[in-house]
């Protein structure tokens, strides 16, 4: 069965610090991969997303995201994290002609 | 992108009452699903929406405990029927813009059943 696994499901990391959230998916068929961002008592926003071309893919908020089809993998990334980044954020993987999956989604902590 | 919003934000409901949550789209959209999102967990699919038909349900999810309305391309319900307490989660609306896959959520419905 497919599946996403996003492989912390928490980090914590110092303000102005730089962060790699990493993702990993369970197929190497085509694919679309997404990053989704849920702040506290919200609902998800699209972060980014990779649908073909470039494998480096920049979203928003300074975010940006790595395809790396060998690795089957999808790392988000942020050279230098804001308090305001603390939030659960959730890779996503939607394999052709089939619906959307989650992974369990990783809280990231913004330490002072 | 489409906004999107869900009524009631939050409710605090009793054990075999029935709850509706209402999602409403600034624009027309063709998918529509509703997703389950319990305490620390991800996102699970309860059900695909599309206007002029029967939804889809996943499994582990039926009809009876969660019936579903799409009356139009910008409005849909779910009816979440005879609550227990396991019933408590976020109840997420989302849809599909012509963008392939990419999805946008509403803000949440957060259901607590006592």
């Amino acid at each position: 069965a497919q599946s996403v696994t996003q492989l912390d499901s928490q980090v914590p990391v110092f303000e102005e610090a730089p962060v790699e959230l990493r993702c990993n998916y369970s197929s190497s068929v085509s694919v679309y991969l997404f990053w989704y961002v849920q702040y506290p008592n919200q609902g998800l926003q699209l972060l980014l997303k990779y649908l073909s071309g470039s494998t480096l893919v920049k979203g928003i908020n300074g975010f940006e995201a790595e395809f790396n089809k060998s690795q089957t993998s999808f790392h988000l990334r942020k050279p230098s994290v804001h308090i305001s980044d603390t939030a659960e954020y959730f890779c996503a993987v939607r394999y052709r002609d089939d619906k959307i999956i989650f992974g369990k989604g990783t809280r990231l902590h913004i330490l002072p | 992108s489409a906004v999107i919003s869900q009524k009631p934000s939050r409710d605090i409901c009793q054990r075999g009452t029935s709850l509706t949550i209402q999602c409403q789209v600034d624009s027309q959209v063709t998918m529509m699903f509703w997703y389950r999102q319990q305490p620390g967990q991800s996102l699970t699919l309860i059900a695909t929406a599309n206007q002029g038909s029967e939804a889809t349900y996943e499994s582990g999810f039926v009809i009876d405990k969660f019936p579903i309305s799409r009356p139009n391309l910008t409005f849909s319900t779910l009816t979440v029927s005879n609550m227990s307490p396991e019933d408590s989660s976020i109840y997420l609306c989302s849809v599909e813009t012509s963008a392939v896959g990419e999805q946008y959520f509403g803000p949440g419905t957060r259901l607590t059943v006592t």
